[in-house]
């Protein structure tokens, strides 16, 4: 199994402004995952991020509203930038150990933009 | 497109009665179907996967291509199964897809 935590829990921003939510593993992984769950919705994946390379984003998300950073294989961070309160949400960090279908997740970071 | 479906938000049952969580997904080729499960303050974590076939804290989801349906069942509910359950899809490749999630109450 996997161990991830999550920073910060929960935060509350103004609009306009950026916060970085980090993600720790307690192994090596080669892909961790970042996923967003808005109020009353499924779990959307934002990016993929792959350590030593550019992340791959999903249809609806861009670098430059989420940049991501991999730099070794146990760490990562997703930032949202420019906040707006469409931005409330759990974000949350994940990765596979196996290709078998279980992903770990972290706690969730909560999200409130004012 | 690829889709899961949980048209529950909230399913309530009393302690002792069977449980069935409905999961139907849209998805053209041949689906690995999964459970998930999140207990109150804890994090989401996997129940169970269709290609196991397997009983965990006695519940059970048959793969049913023909109506392409994933429910989650259990004969005798407890109340420590209280929890938000979600469906979810993997086409083959790293991606995963969730439904909205169903919350169960057990009620004493």
């Amino acid at each position: 199994s996997a161990v991830i935590s999550q920073k910060p829990s929960r935060d509350i921003c103004q609009r306009g402004t950026s916060l970085t939510i980090q993600c720790q593993v307690d192994s090596q992984v080669t892909m961790m995952f970042w996923y967003r769950q808005q109020p009353g919705q499924s779990l959307t994946l934002i990016a993929t991020a792959n350590q030593g390379s550019e992340a791959t984003y999903e249809s609806g998300f861009v670098i430059d509203k989420f940049p991501i950073s991999r730099p070794n294989l146990t760490f990562s961070t997703l930032t949202v930038s420019n906040m707006s309160p469409e931005d409330s949400s759990i974000y949350l960090c994940s990765v596979e150990l196996a290709r078998n279908g279980e992903l770990f997740f972290g706690e969730g970071s909560r999200l409130t933009v004012l | 497109a690829q889709r899961v479906t949980q048209p529950e938000k909230l399913l309530s049952v009393f302690k002792g009665a069977p449980v069935e969580l409905k999961c139907n997904y849209s998805y053209s080729g041949s689906p690995e179907l999964f459970w998930y499960v999140q207990y109150s303050r804890q994090r989401l974590q996997l129940l169970l996967r269709h290609i196991s076939r397997e009983s965990i804290k006695g519940f059970t989801a048959d793969l049913n291509k023909g109506e392409t349906s994933f429910h989650l069942k259990k004969p005798f509910a407890q109340e420590e199964d209280s929890a938000m359950y979600y469906c979810a899809l993997n086409s083959g490749t790293y991606k995963y897809i969730f439904g909205t999630g169903t919350r169960l109450k057990v009620l004493a």
